[in-house]
């Protein structure tokens, strides 16, 4: 699988968009980008995923760039509750078989 | 939403003895599940991919006698801590894929305490 590459922390302000963004420059033709987040003591929730268009869903937007090496998290209306740690995965859809590699992720901070 | 459902949420017991730890897809089947483990302020790092009906198949450097693996359903797969030890304290958890949606969902985990 692709590595990626986020940032270590960033943080934004309570109503404001959050923007994560995220490398993946050796992403194969194959593999579609997720976006997971884990807050405090709890498993992974999905949020995102797409191929090559960007997506939007109730939670968040992904915006992927035309060449594929990066991709841009946006929450339009951040709020407390979305402090958290996001993780960027690079994986190929395989079937019920395909394996997400956690990397260390970016810590969001939501202030008040 | 599909949902996978785990149990239990923490568990704490004495070293030597044995934990279950039970993974559900509540409304979808999985033929696939996967179990992480996860050490204080590290990600997580996949343990063993679960297989319907087959053996697990176990990522380098997890010992399978230690945990053990059993998918006996379309719904669950269940990871048999043995013999636990205080090294094997950990946040453990499992998940599957909705192969419709192309999408792996995860459970809330389990946080194991052995003293």
């Amino acid at each position: 699988d692709a590595k990626t590459t986020q940032p270590p922390s960033m943080d934004c302000a309570e109503g404001r968009a959050a923007n994560l963004p995220c490398n993946h420059s050796t992403i194969s033709g194959n593999e579609y980008v997720y976006w997971y987040r884990q807050i405090h003591s709890q498993g992974p929730q999905y949020i995102i995923h797409g191929l090559k268009n960007n997506e939007t869903n109730e939670m968040a937007s992904l915006i992927i760039t035309e060449d594929r090496k990066s991709s841009t998290l946006i929450l339009p209306h951040a709020t407390l509750r979305d402090t958290a740690v996001y993780y960027c995965i690079a994986a190929p859809y395989t079937g019920a078989n395909s394996k997400l590699t956690f990397g260390k992720g970016i810590t969001l901070s939501v202030r008040p | 939403g599909a949902v996978v459902s785990q149990h239990p949420s923490w568990v704490i017991c004495k070293s030597g003895t044995s934990v279950k730890i039970e993974c559900r897809s509540l409304d979808f089947q999985a033929t696939t599940m996967f179990w992480y483990r996860q050490f204080p302020k590290q990600s997580l790092m996949l343990m063993a991919t679960s297989n319907e009906g087959s053996k697990a198949t176990y990522e380098q450097g997890v010992e399978k006698d230690k945990f053990l693996i059993n998918h006996a359903s379309l719904t669950l797969s269940t990871l048999t801590v043995t013999s636990a030890h205080p090294e094997d304290s950990s946040f453990y958890i499992c998940s599957a894929t909705r192969i419709a949606k192309n999408i792996q969902y995860f459970g809330a985990g389990t946080r194991l305490s052995v003293l």
